[in-house]
């Protein structure tokens, strides 16, 4: 399989606990995407990479939210100290840059915190 | 700052009825691209077209076509003699070109049920 992978599926957690999710984007695309999509609506936009580089944070992502990208592969996004709120599913994304491509979106994460 | 509006939150058709899924933007930019995906129960999005700003002509794919009118800053979707497999959650995204990372903003989303 080729596409977007992210792990884990699902996760429950404690009011207060970190966790963390990864993105193994498509091999070729060098732009890696996260969006958090809660119940009812559409995606929106967290954050972004361009190869290693964090290139754009949404003000959606706050102190709490840190997400990486070593070598410009995989990426991983952690929530420190979660809150309710948190309960979302995190998409992660990828494209080729150079044009306006088409982003290629994994399964979802999706986090409930109780 | 751009906005992505799907006023239908929620279709409800007949296997074999047509259906139109209405999308309508807004953005300061001259040139953005426009994208309809669709999130079946799985989850994930799958993309189904991208248009530019610049390119107007409707376009047609099998079952689907989309209607891309600037005039009214709109980008209608149509499903042709619709199935059940086409029971999704349907979301219109715009992503502006000045916007180096090509962010997408979605709309709402509309969940359309095709009942057999």
């Amino acid at each position: 399989d080729t596409g977007v992978s992210q792990n884990p599926r699902h996760k429950i957690t404690k009011r207060g606990q970190n966790v963390t999710f990864r993105c193994d984007p498509i091999s070729e695309h060098n732009r890696l995407y996260w969006y958090r999509q809660t119940l009812g609506q559409g995606p929106e936009f967290l954050t972004y990479f361009q190869n290693e580089a964090q290139l754009e944070k949404s003000r959606l992502l706050s102190d709490r939210f840190s997400a990486e990208r070593p070598k410009g592969s995989f990426s991983t996004l952690e929530i420190q100290r979660t809150e309710q709120g948190d309960s979302a599913m995190y998409l992660c994304a990828s494209s080729y840059a150079g044009r306006s491509t088409e982003a290629f979106f994994g399964q979802g994460t999706r986090l409930t915190v109780v | 700052a751009q906005k992505v509006t799907q006023a239908q939150t929620e279709i409800s058709v007949v296997e074999k009825e047509d259906v139109t899924l209405d999308c309508v933007y807004e953005t300061r930019d001259t040139t953005y691209y426009l994208f309809w995906y669709k999130q079946p129960p799985s989850g994930e999005l799958v993309f189904l077209i991208r248009r530019n700003s610049f390119d107007e002509q409707n376009e047609i794919s099998g079952r689907y076509s989309w209607n891309f009118q600037k005039s009214t800053s709109s980008f209608n979707f149509t499903i042709t003699a619709s199935q059940v497999v086409d029971s999704a959650v349907y979301f219109c995204a715009l992503s502006e070109a000045g916007n180096a990372g090509n962010m997408l903003t979605f709309g709402g989303g509309t969940r359309l049920m095709v009942k057999p």
